[in-house]
């Protein structure tokens, strides 16, 4: 089945650095990938997610990479802001499969 | 809001009793899936619903159980509790073909004491 590896655990910024947040993941099928945001205690949210017939897909200072040939997808954040402070988790799936998350990545921003 | 409703909020009870936590996906979602996490952990599958059927099963206890109504709500039943069952349980609908978001319900935080 898919594994979905995602680096680094913890990450902290100051504010209006970028962050980048990395994922592998093991199935070559998979082709669709979403990431969310998850404030503390709150739902996980979504917030950008890319098809496996694009490489790159942008919302405002919200970027996701995908490189299907190595089989790894990123998450970009620019300009970063205090209210970015979340665990962000990565997911793949083939489509007629549940999601296969990543672990999460805690993102502190410093003002 | 995502559209995708979860009761109760938060749920307190004694090691070896039974609950069950109920979830409303979003109108025109066919598709309910369970998620656990733990504190500081990430989010486990447990099992996924679709039009009533059982589509896919994860890391799910033998002592849990779900089940989807014919107006597509769904329940999972959590029995013989332990403390380590104590966690944040979330369902997620879709419409599940072609890959689509996932949305998440506010959740129930199961504490077991």
């Amino acid at each position: 089945g898919e594994n979905v590896e995602q680096h680094p655990s913890t990450l902290s910024v100051q504010e209006g650095d970028s962050a980048v947040i990395k994922c592998t993941y093991s199935d070559s099928a998979s082709n669709y990938f979403p990431w969310y945001k998850q404030e503390l205690g709150k739902r996980p949210q979504l917030i950008i997610d890319i098809r496996s017939n694009v490489g790159e897909k942008k919302d405002q200072r919200i970027a996701v990479t995908l490189n299907k040939t190595a089989k790894h997808f990123s998450l970009h954040i620019t300009e970063t802001q205090p209210e970015d402070s979340a665990v962000y988790f990565c997911a793949a799936t083939r489509g007629n499969t549940p999601l296969v998350f990543g672990k999460g990545t805690r993102l502190s921003v410093i003002a | 809001d995502s559209g995708v409703t979860q009761t109760p909020k938060h749920l307190i009870t004694a090691t070896g009793q039974r609950v069950t936590l109920r979830c409303s996906p979003r109108s025109g979602d066919l598709s309910v899936y369970w998620y656990q996490q733990s504190l500081d952990q990430g989010l486990q599958f447990l099992i996924q619903y679709y039009n009533g059927e059982e589509r896919a099963k994860g890391n799910i206890l033998e002592r849990f159980s779900a089940q989807q109504f014919p107006d597509l709500h769904s329940e999972l039943n959590l029995s013989s509790l332990e403390l380590g069952d104590s966690a944040l349980y979330f369902c997620a609908s879709s419409v599940e073909y072609p890959p689509d978001t996932q949305y998440f319900g506010p959740g129930t935080r199961l504490t077991v004491l």
